[in-house]
């Protein structure tokens, strides 16, 4: 079975810091470009980063850019979010997701995991 | 930064067709995907690269993509249809980011 776990959401004081992990299984990880992507309690779906298969590619949103960094390590089908100087505007149910398409960067999201709270309060 | 207008709510009654739009500047050019999500329930890819349809998907939810509006179309629509519907395009304008709109609440009637 294809699946995303996400874990590594907590509540965390703005000017934190936290990592985000997304454990992969049931496809090939590494011919897959990963994303991450966010919903704000209420709100919309909103696009944060993406990796390409080898990690050679790295691509954020503005609002997430210098502050947030995605990494991956194919040896153990992982995905990480690495989430600097948080803001209170940053708390989301944050989701992993693959690529529909090998090698592609530009495909839709065709696997999605359950995703993680992130809360960033005082 | 590129944006993508939806409705915020398109009604239909079972078993006629729903269509929800996606407008975005000259997005014919571009690639657009759809998502579906339920209450509490992770999104779910329905329509890929404009038009096509990931395997599990019905045959009733098909799309288009031309000139300024993109529309994902849903024929005989069900009351498990009922849900918010997203649409997504990758803007490698200035860089390559992805951006979506903002959704579209579908009621069932």
């Amino acid at each position: 079975e294809v699946q995303l776990v996400e874990s590594g959401g907590v509540v965390v004081q703005p000017g934190g810091s936290l990592r985000l992990s997304c454990a992969a299984s049931g496809f090939t990880f590494d011919d897959y470009t990963m994303h991450w992507v966010r919903q704000a309690p209420g709100k919309g779906l909103e696009w944060v980063s993406l990796i390409s298969w080898d990690g050679g590619s790295t691509y954020y949103a503005d609002s997430v850019k210098g502050r947030f960094t995605i990494s991956r390590d194919n040896s153990k089908n992982s995905l990480y979010l690495q989430m600097n100087s948080l803001r209170t505007e940053d708390t989301a149910l944050y989701y992993c997701a693959k690529d529909v398409e090998v090698g592609a960067t530009d495909g839709g999201m065709d696997v999605w995991g359950q995703g993680t709270t992130v809360t960033v309060s005082s | 930064s590129y944006v993508l207008t939806q409705p915020p709510s398109v009604s239909v009654a079972p078993g006629k067709t729903a269509r929800i739009t996606c407008g975005g500047n000259n997005i014919g050019s571009k690639s657009v995907h759809w998502y579906q999500q339920k209450p509490g329930q992770a999104p779910v890819l329905v329509i890929y690269y404009d038009s096509d349809r990931p395997s599990g998907i019905p045959e009733r939810f098909s799309g288009s993509n031309s000139g300024n509006t993109a529309t994902l179309t849903i024929s005989r629509v069900e009351a498990g249809d009922e849900a918010d519907y997203y649409c997504q395009v990758w803007d490698s304008s200035s860089d390559h980011r992805g951006v979506f709109g903002g959704g579209t609440k579908l009621t069932v009637l």
